[in-house]
């Protein structure tokens, strides 16, 4: 089965740089979140969109900004970076299924690195 | 607000044995879901099992169930039959219906299995 693939798988950038990560959604899937895992931390999610809307924001520094196209795929844009947005980016889909399930399928990531 | 506790950061578990990993929440929303996540050291993330807040049943997929105690707001996962495959991160994660769409998630379990 088809499952979230994001890329670059790893980016290495220096201070001040810009990074775009892209995120291709499981086919048929209405939603995307987006998550950041700072090392030994727990995932903190960032922000997500269902059907190309943005549906709900949360710690996304304002330097950050995401959308998601018309195919459904998702971009996350990061200006100015500093040190510690050096972190595991996750990306994930879902879809609402009957009952109210929600499951959300990760994608393996992509890893960045600021130097 | 919402939050979800994982109290033991490491545990071990014999090859073979089962091991029960130890997840509370907190949300005043009727309407929730409850989720395990397996994080290995590659740093996927790997859906385990789903639990609906207005599920009779306790969920079980595989060697995984998960005991849910509703009154107690415990979520505990169960792996049956340890596997050395099974030594990674565990993560418990609650998406609450007046949350939006995020996840949020616990500080997570390392759980190690020995031979």
């Amino acid at each position: 089965a088809a499952g979230v693939i994001q890329s670059p798988r790893h980016l290495i950038k220096e201070k001040r740089e810009t990074a775009t990560l892209k995120c291709y959604p499981i086919p048929r899937h209405d939603t995307v979140y987006w998550y950041q895992q700072g090392p030994g931390q727990d995932p903190q999610f960032l922000i997500s969109f269902y059907e190309k809307m943005q549906s709900d924001k949360g710690s996304i520094p304002d330097r950050f900004s995401a959308q998601q196209f018309s195919d459904y795929h998702s971009e996350l844009n990061m200006s100015s970076l500093e040190l510690g947005d050096s972190a595991l980016y996750f990306c994930a889909s879902s879809i609402r299924l009957a009952g109210g399930q929600e499951t959300q399928y990760f994608g393996p990531g992509t890893r960045l690195l600021v130097l | 607000a919402q939050k979800i506790t994982q109290t033991q950061p490491g545990m071990f578990v014999q090859e073979k044995e089962a091991v029960t990993l130890d997840c509370t929440y907190d949300t005043s929303d009727p309407s929730y879901g409850l989720f395990w996540y397996k994080q290995p050291s590659s740093g996927e993330m790997i859906f385990l099992i789903y639990q609906g807040s207005y599920d009779q049943q306790n969920a079980t997929e595989g060697r995984y169930s998960l005991n849910f105690q509703k009154a107690r707001k415990s979520a505990n996962l169960v792996i049956s039959a340890s596997q050395l495959g099974d030594s990674a991160m565990y993560f418990c994660a609650m998406r609450a219906k007046g949350g939006g769409f995020k996840t949020i998630f616990g500080a997570g379990t390392r759980l190690f299995v020995k031979a």
